[in-house]
Formats: C-alpha cells, structure tokens, sequence
C-alpha cells in the first residue's frame, strides 16, 4: 500500500496566487515526521517544512505552510504568492520509528509551474 | 558550511558494466543515504549508514548493488553488473543523528545514470 499519496501530477498557477499541493498519508504510528521537499530541474532536493505529529500548530517557513489534518492523515502544503521561480517538482515524505533506520519514504511528486 | 558533494554528476555506461558513484557527506554528519530515483518517482532507499555501520539495507538490491562507508565519512556506492532498469538519479544525503525528530537532512546534487 502507498505509505504517501500525492494525487496531482501537475498543477499551473500564475504569479502572485497561492496554491495547495496535496498530500495523503498511511501510518499506523502516534508518532512521525511529515516532511515537504522541492526539487528544480538541476535536480537537488530542497527541504521546505517539517510538520511532527504532536505538533499542535500548522508548520510555516515564509510563504510555505503545512495544512496538517491528523484525523484525515493529510498534510497538504501551501505555497502562498507563487512566484516563477517556484517552478519545481515538490514531494511529499514521512518517517516512522519503527522503520530500522530514519529514512524518508516520498511520494511520487507534483509537478508546479508557475506562469507570468 | 559545505553541502553534500557527489561525483560523478553524470555517468553513461552500457550494461552488464560496472560503475561507482561516491558521497562526501557534510561534515560531522553521522549518518547517511543512498536514494535511487526512477523518472517521474520519488527517491527511495537503497542503504543508510550509521557512523560506519549499516543501520536499513533491506532495498538493496545485494546481488548487484553495494555500498562502504569504511572510515564513517565519505561512501561509495557501486553498481556490478548495471542493467538497463538502474537507470536513474542516486541521491546521497547525511544528518546530524538518528533522532526522529530531526528534520536536517541535506540532499547532494545527485548522480544521474543511463545506462544504455
């Protein structure tokens, strides 16, 4: 079964809107880490946002926010006022404790472009 | 600070060859990844280090597929006979520790292989 679902392969936005790339998740643990990736063309991956599941508060880092719905097992990020060069692939990914080492499983990614 | 160095960037090699990439994690980091990723998915996997020890090799594909991280620093993956389906952008990465709730994980810029 996918651990992490991000239903969108690709999403347009023009310059200045916000958007919300989707993220589902599956986990039987109380306790793990959401985590929001993004990876441009030169393909290094940036990390954006870490959401821990007894986090009370939504994440936010700048114009990134994490919508995190525990009961629904959703963590949906935000990017508000797009800007061109926010034009990347962006994963979604989640580690467990009870995997043997503390590696990220990620999604299959968004693709996000963002026109003039 | 340094980040994460990786070399080759690129490598194009016929199958049934051998091939080996390598990973200069940043410094201090104790441990550290090699993700495998396949066009159009995201990373996954393949071995994480501990210091110098093995801590989830369980993705590694053994047969063809090894890693050392001899002195607990830099890595080398190696790929022995490459087929067509390893194909794909390796992703080293390292962090601080083990510690769940640590979310730096720092990403190189990747090696990408075809092999034809």
């Amino acid at each position: 079964a996918q651990k992490i679902t991000q239903t969108q392969p690709g999403m347009f936005v023009q310059e200045k809107e916000a958007v919300t790339l989707d993220c589902t998740y599956d986990t039987s643990d109380q306790s793990y880490g959401l985590f929001w990736y993004k990876q441009p063309s030169s393909g290094e991956m940036i990390f954006l946002i870490y959401q821990g599941s007894y986090d009370e508060q939504n994440a936010t880092e700048g114009r990134y926010s994490l919508n995190f719905q525990k009961a629904r097992k959703s963590a949906n990020l935000v990017i508000s006022a797009s800007q061109l060069g926010d034009s990347a692939m962006y994963f979604c990914a989640m580690r467990e404790p009870n995997q043997a080492g503390t590696a990220l499983i990620f999604g299959k990614g968004t693709t996000l472009s963002v026109s003039s | 600070e340094a980040g994460v160095a990786q070399s080759p960037r690129y490598k194009i090699i016929e199958k049934r060859q051998s091939v080996a990439f390598w990973c200069n994690p940043i410094s201090g980091h104790a441990t550290l990844y090699w993700y495998q990723q396949i066009l159009g998915q995201g990373p996954k996997l393949l071995i994480q280090f501990q210091n110098n020890g093995v801590v989830d090799d369980s993705q590694l594909p053994k047969d063809r597929f090894s890693a050392e991280r001899l002195k607990g620093v830099d890595s080398t993956l190696k790929i022995q006979p490459a087929k067509l389906e390893d194909s794909a952008v390796y992703l080293c990465a390292s962090s601080l520790n083990l510690q769940l709730n640590s979310y730096e994980q720092y990403f190189g810029p990747g090696t990408r292989l075809t092999v034809t």
